[in-house]
């Protein structure tokens, strides 16, 4: 069965510096692998897949994650932290299937101006 | 146009009472999902349809009944009312609900059982 541990439950950073934000999975099959971000009182958005292509993946608003087969590592980078990037950031896991998705307990990152 | 949307947004009602969450998406989308948001922030499957057929049903009490009319709706609803259903009920789609596919998620219904 597929589990995904983000390995920090809150990161902090200062604007302008980079962020990472780590997860690890675990899965018996090739999986998918995805990281949603939730902004405060709303619903979840897409930031980036990885899918079995390219295993560096670009996503929206810079961010970008790189698949790790020997680390069973998806971290998710973005070179320069924004305000606006404070939010609560989820990686999932799918596998193949009618498999449901498995969320991680998510990360907080909280920017510092 | 939003894409998913649920109603209400706020839900606070009693112990043993009964409510409906409802969700509709305007994606053209096969497959439809609830999902269970804790207080820690934890998100959980909690049924997923596809094309108004149920798919997946996870550990979930048989007081919650998913019922979906048309491929565009999938309405949650609650018997009996617990304070532990208190959470943030978030209803998505996809297209077909194949392996790898995104889902899109709603902005999600807080519900509060007092």
């Amino acid at each position: 069965a597929q589990s995904v541990t983000q390995l920090d439950s809150h990161v902090s950073v200062s604007e302008g510096t980079p962020v990472l934000l780590r997860c690890n999975y675990s899965s018996s099959y090739s999986p998918s692998l995805f990281w949603y971000v939730q902004h405060p009182n709303k619903g979840l958005q897409l930031l980036l897949k990885y899918t079995s292509a390219a295993t560096l993946v670009k996503g929206i608003n810079g961010f970008e994650a790189e698949f790790k087969k020997s680390e069973t590592s998806f971290h998710l980078t973005k070179p320069s932290a924004h305000m606006s990037d404070a939010a609560e950031y989820f990686c999932v896991v799918s596998e193949a299937g009618n498999t449901p998705l498995v969320f991680g307990k998510g990360t907080r990152l909280s920017v510092i101006a | 146009d939003t894409a998913v949307s649920q109603t209400p947004k706020y839900l606070v009602t009693q112990m043993g009472n009964d409510k409906s969450i409802k969700c509709e998406q305007n994606l053209g989308h096969d497959t439809m999902y609830w999902y269970k948001q804790d207080s820690k922030k934890f998100l959980k499957i909690m049924f997923s349809y596809n094309n108004k057929e149920l798919i997946i049903n996870e550990t979930v009490p048989n007081r919650f009944s998913p019922k979906s009319p048309d491929k565009a709706h999938l309405n949650l609803h609650i018997n009996s009312l617990e304070l532990g259903d208190s959470a943030v009920y978030f209803c998505a789609s996809s297209q077909d609900g194949s392996f790898g596919e995104t889902q899109y998620f709603g902005p999600g219904t807080r519900l509060l059982v007092l």
